[in-house]
């Protein structure tokens, strides 16, 4: 079964851009991810699907500001422009086989 | 949109049913999980349900204690927790998966469940 790893903090200045790193397990560079964002105190929030070859589908309502994009089994979440509301914790998520996996998550912080 | 409830205060070895409305979308057609996030913690998967009810996973940590289902003509769905221990203290979300994959892509505002005497 897959696993999904995170670095735990990343931290970027307003305005700039920012990638964020989920990693799948050896074996497992095939899988498709997703990325949710939780901001402080609230629900998590889905934004976007990423495929292996780095085409992703985003969800409703989500700002261009976020793309994906894929190497091997890296999966990347790049923000553009970031905006003090950006400030969250961020979650990539799979699944296999009866099973569904989320990383550790990565706490964003705009400086 | 999705909204649950049944959160709480319970003791350790007591049992919890939690609720999930759903709207605005064809719940009969929609697989659905429970996700839940302990204080200061990152998400964790708990369980899946096909669109039928008649697929059903658990993680390793509730299986035996936790039964998943759902209701199709109310559009809702449950979690009854059995056997509660302060470890299962976290907030419960629900989660829709995306038609055509396992992403979840609608989630709930999230209800507490405090386990503790």
């Amino acid at each position: 079964q897959p696993v999904l790893t995170q670095s735990p903090s990343a931290s970027a200045s307003l305005g700039a851009s920012v990638k964020l790193t989920c990693t799948l397990s050896s074996g497992h560079s095939s899988y498709v991810i997703a990325w949710h964002q939780q901001q402080p105190e609230k629900g998590p929030r889905y934004l976007m699907k990423l495929n292996s070859d780095g085409s992703h589908s985003k969800g409703d309502g989500i700002p261009d500001r976020f793309s994906g994009s894929s190497s091997g089994t890296e999966r990347y979440l790049t923000i553009s422009s970031l905006q003090s509301e950006d400030e969250a914790d961020y979650y990539c998520q799979t699944w296999g086989t009866g099973i569904r996996v989320f990383g550790g998550g990565t706490k964003l912080t705009v400086l | 949109q999705l909204v649950e409830s049944g959160g709480g205060l319970v003791q350790p070895g007591g049992s919890l049913r939690l609720s999930c409305a759903a709207s605005g979308f064809t719940f009969s057609s929609s697989d659905m999980n429970w996700v839940r996030q302990a204080p200061g913690k990152g998400l964790e998967w708990v369980s899946y349900t096909s669109s039928s009810g008649n697929t059903r996973y658990y993680a390793d940590s509730v299986k035996g204690r936790f039964t998943i289902s759902r209701d199709n003509a109310k559009n809702s769905l449950f979690l009854q927790m059995n056997s509660l221990r302060a470890e299962d203290t976290a907030v419960y979300y629900c989660a829709r998966e995306l038609y055509d994959s396992d992403a979840f892509d609608i989630w709930g505002q999230g209800t507490m469940v405090t386990v503790s005497s």
